[in-house]
């Protein structure tokens, strides 16, 4: 069965760095694009990131444009978001999601992770 | 960026009464090309992550009960639950996927059983 499960988050300091990891199975990956979407406490759904199948086209919201890098590995069956620079405004559960229903550059997820949980404070 | 947004913010249902959900976009995301409405319905309960309900605005997914259906065209959309089980409590989003995933999700409707 399709499974994504996410990992890497934690406590980091402002300024401070962390790479999550988002290990899917139970489908051929690389025929998929991957998103990360991010869940503030108590607050709604916010887009972060998006990498077509191949790698080859990324996006980045505003947010953390610059800051955030997204990559995969095919051969891994694994898609990671590199996080610098990182803000207390970024705390949150990191989600990644299999893009089944997609445009040219977005995707609707029919298979979320668990989540990770990144929080960054001092 | 296309902006979404969901009205009401909250809603108390009764058991077995119908709930609607708006969801409104920006700009019209209905593709002319294929004629889709680029347009996801998600459900969301405490500590779990989004589950797809209803994908193109008006196709469910697999497993999803019936008593959900999504309507609408253009820039105006619905999410119905036809009659409200205990097990329908949770936070709903609207997305659009017709261009940029910046903004992409509602706000969110939380729904309350009344």
């Amino acid at each position: 069965q399709v499974q994504l499960v996410e990992s890497g988050g934690g406590l980091v300091k402002p300024g401070g760095s962390l790479r999550l990891s988002c290990a899917a199975s139970g489908f051929t990956f690389s025929d998929y694009h991957i998103s990360w979407i991010r869940q503030a406490p108590g607050k709604g759904l916010e887009w972060v990131s998006y990498i077509s199948g191949s790698g080859a086209t990324f996006l980045y919201a505003d947010s953390v444009m610059g800051r955030f890098t997204i990559s995969r590995d095919n051969s891994k069956n694994s898609v990671y978001l590199q996080m610098k620079s990182l803000r207390v405004e970024d705390t949150a559960v990191y989600y990644c999601a299999r893009g089944e229903y997609c445009s040219s550059n977005s995707c609707a997820g029919d298979y979320w992770g668990q989540g990770t949980l990144v929080t960054v404070s001092s | 960026d296309i902006v979404m947004t969901q009205f009401p913010d909250s809603l108390a249902v009764s058991l077995g009464e119908r709930a609607t959900i708006n969801c409104k976009s920006s700009r019209s995301i209905l593709y002319s090309s294929n004629n889709k409405n680029y347009l996801a319905w998600y459900q969301q309960k405490p500590g779990q992550p989004p589950k797809l309900l209803i994908s193109w605005a008006s196709t469910r997914e697999a497993g999803v009960p019936d008593r959900f259906s999504g309507s609408g065209s253009g820039t105006d959309f619905t999410l119905t639950i036809s009659s409200l089980q205990a097990e329908d409590v949770a936070v709903y989003y609207c997305q659009q996927y017709y261009n940029t995933p910046e903004n992409s999700f509602g706000q969110g409707t939380k729904l309350e059983i009344k």
